[in-house]
This record gives C-alpha cells, structure tokens and sequence, in this order.
C-alpha cells in the first residue's frame, strides 16, 4: 500500500529557531493536511491544503506556521520561532479526495529546549 | 463546530471476548464519520469509515461500526478481541458542509487493553 512518509523522525531544536518538517504525500492525493499530538493529548488539526492555497487552518496554526508545496512532490511545515509549546508529534496525511481517508505519516517528534 | 467524545480513556477485555469502544459525535448536518488505530510509535492508520448507506460499517482486521443518527453514536465492535488490537482508537468526524478543507476532528483517544 502506498505510504506518507515523512522526515525527519525525531527533531531537536532550541527555543526561537525555525524549524521545518517535511513529507512527502502520497503521489496521487490532492489534499493534505499536518495534524500534532502533545503527549498524552488528542490528535489537533493544523491546516489543510488543496490546489496550492490553505483550505482551512486551526487557531494553533498562527503567524508562526506556514506551509508549502515547493515542488510538486514534498509537502513542508515551517515554524519560524518555536516555542516550548510547540513540543508534539507533527503528523503529515493526505486525501485523494476530500471525503476519503486520510493516510497518515508516521510522524515527526519535535522537541523544542 | 464539529466535536467527538469518546468517553473512555481505556478498555480492557479479555482474548476472545466481544469489544466496543464508544464514540459521539456533534456536527452539523450529516456526517462522515472514521476510526483509527494509533500503534506505539506509528501514525495513525485507517480502520473504516460510514460516509452513506448501512448503518454497520465492516473494515479493517475484523473491526466494525454502527452509525446510530437518532443517539449521534458511532461505536466500534469486534465479536473477537485478540492481544495484538492492543491499541489507541481514535474516533474522528468531518461535516458534510465545511466546504473544501476536509477537517477531521479527532477525539481523546481510547486505549485498548486486550489480556489473555
């Protein structure tokens, strides 16, 4: 079966840096998506993206974030000053379509000192 | 807004036995309803999902769903629980009238304990 994969697997990044999680969406789907999950917590939606533009975003997705789809193939995450709250697993998904399901990525653990 | 509710942090059953994870759901109008599975360390993978038609969604490895519109409910089942669907199922929502960006929500989250 066709997979997300993304990278890298674990991130550690101080306090104020920029950092940029990657994925590369599976090659037919024309949806995705980056979801987080804090430790313990639920699963949060961040944004959406279809037809090169942000379909909808999250109120946790602010200033800080953006995201971009530099060549056709990766899907990217950029935080521009992270913070400690910002500690989480980032997961990458992606739809064909936008009622089907989402295949997830395995994800990327952030770590923000 | 759309929501979920799963109100059990964790499940415990015994091999063999019958298992249901419990999942609510709020939006407006109808909806499409989904369960994942979330192993130690993995992404979330799909199990299955009830978009139209009959109530009771069969999907992956022997799971199943019953969408009840008149209690907002969307249960998951399995007649025969086995130690390796020791778990997190998450129990997700999307509104048909959110227009193009497809957002699931998510619920908390239940931990299934299968025992032998």
């Amino acid at each position: 079966e066709p997979e997300v994969t993304q990278t890298p697997s674990h991130q550690v990044t101080q306090m104020g840096q920029e950092v940029i999680l990657r994925c590369v969406p599976i090659s037919n789907h024309l949806y995705f998506y980056w979801y987080r999950q804090i430790l313990g917590q639920k699963v949060e939606f961040l944004v959406s993206f279809y037809n090169n533009e942000i379909s909808e975003k999250s109120e946790i997705f602010d200033d800080q974030f953006s995201v971009e789809r530099p060549d056709g193939s990766n899907f990217t995450l950029k935080i521009r000053s992270t913070k400690l709250e910002d500690s989480a697993m980032y997961f990458c998904a992606s739809s064909r379509l936008g009622n089907e399901k989402l295949f997830f990525g395995s994800g990327t653990q952030l770590s923000v000192l | 807004a759309q929501s979920v509710a799963q109100p059990e942090d964790q499940v415990n059953v015994a091999e063999g036995n019958p298992l249901t994870v419990k999942c609510t759901y709020s939006v407006s109008g109808n909806p499409y309803l989904f369960w994942y599975v979330q192993y130690p360390n993995r992404g979330l993978q799909f199990l299955l999902k009830y978009i139209t038609g009959d109530n009771l969604v069969k999907g992956s490895y022997g799971f199943e769903a019953e969408f009840n519109k008149s209690q907002t409910s969307f249960h998951l089942k399995k007649p025969s629980a086995l130690v390796s669907d020791s778990a997190l199922y998450f129990c997700a929502v999307r509104g048909r009238l959110t227009g193009g960006g497809n957002k699931l929500t998510f619920g908390t989250g239940t931990q299934l304990k299968v025992e032998l």
